[in-house]
């Protein structure tokens, strides 16, 4: 059984760019969360989103963006990347309404030139 | 609001040696709390978990117990091995499902 899919694990991008990362959730799960983590830091929640719709935001900007698809798939968009952008981008799945049983993917490492 | 604060690192340990990483948070409500571990180059992976007051989350030689009258979920074991070595973060979540990191502690432990 699959865990958490997210593609791609590397990125490098130019400053002013946009990024789309893409994430499958875990087979069963319908919510999906993306978290960034800073080098050295804890991850911070970005956003949640479940049957197609944000049902949560963290704090950040708008040029952070996402979109929930049918089959639960789901993509980060990231626009006029800055350097602070730099991160490990982490998507997390669930099954709405489950209080706990997330499972986290890989990520994947955006570095912004 | 909701925070989690752990001990900074790095801590560094020989093999079979006492660990405490120490965790203290503050909620509004009656969180979960977690401990994650993190290794070189890869995504979270959960090593145990507590639901309520009193829980004790064990996984892996690890164990961690919810003290709501001190808002604590320290992280122990009792002997550590060289392949314990990762970066660990406590976490919680309440109603809304969003996670609350700190900021990892991490563990390197030497043969």
């Amino acid at each position: 059984d699959a865990g958490v899919t997210q593609s791609p694990t590397h990125l490098i991008k130019t400053r002013g760019q946009q990024v789309t990362l893409r994430c499958s959730p875990k087979s069963g799960h319908d919510t999906v969360s993306w978290y960034q983590q800073a080098l050295g830091q804890g991850p911070q929640f970005i956003f949640q989103y479940y049957e197609e719709e944000e049902r949560q935001r963290g704090n950040f900007p708008d040029r952070f963006s996402g979109h929930q698809f049918p089959n639960y798939s789901s993509e980060l968009n990231v626009n006029a990347l800055l350097l602070g952008d730099s991160a490990l981008y982490l998507c997390a799945s669930l099954t709405w309404g489950a209080r706990y049983g997330y499972t986290f993917g890989s990520g994947t490492r955006l570095t912004v030139v | 609001g909701n925070s989690v604060t752990q001990m900074e690192g790095p801590v560094t340990l020989s093999e079979e040696a006492f660990l405490t990483i120490n965790c203290t948070y503050t909620a509004t409500g009656y969180p979960s709390l977690f401990w994650y571990v993190q290794y070189p180059g890869e995504g979270l992976q959960l090593l145990l978990k507590a639901t309520k007051a009193d829980d004790k989350g064990s996984n892996k030689g690890f164990e961690a117990t919810y003290r709501k009258e001190t808002t604590s979920f320290h992280l122990e074991k009792g002997s550590v091995q060289v392949s314990d070595s990762a970066v660990y973060f406590c976490a919680l979540i309440q109603a809304g499902n969003q996670f609350y990191f700190g900021t990892g502690t991490s563990l390197t432990v030497i043969p």
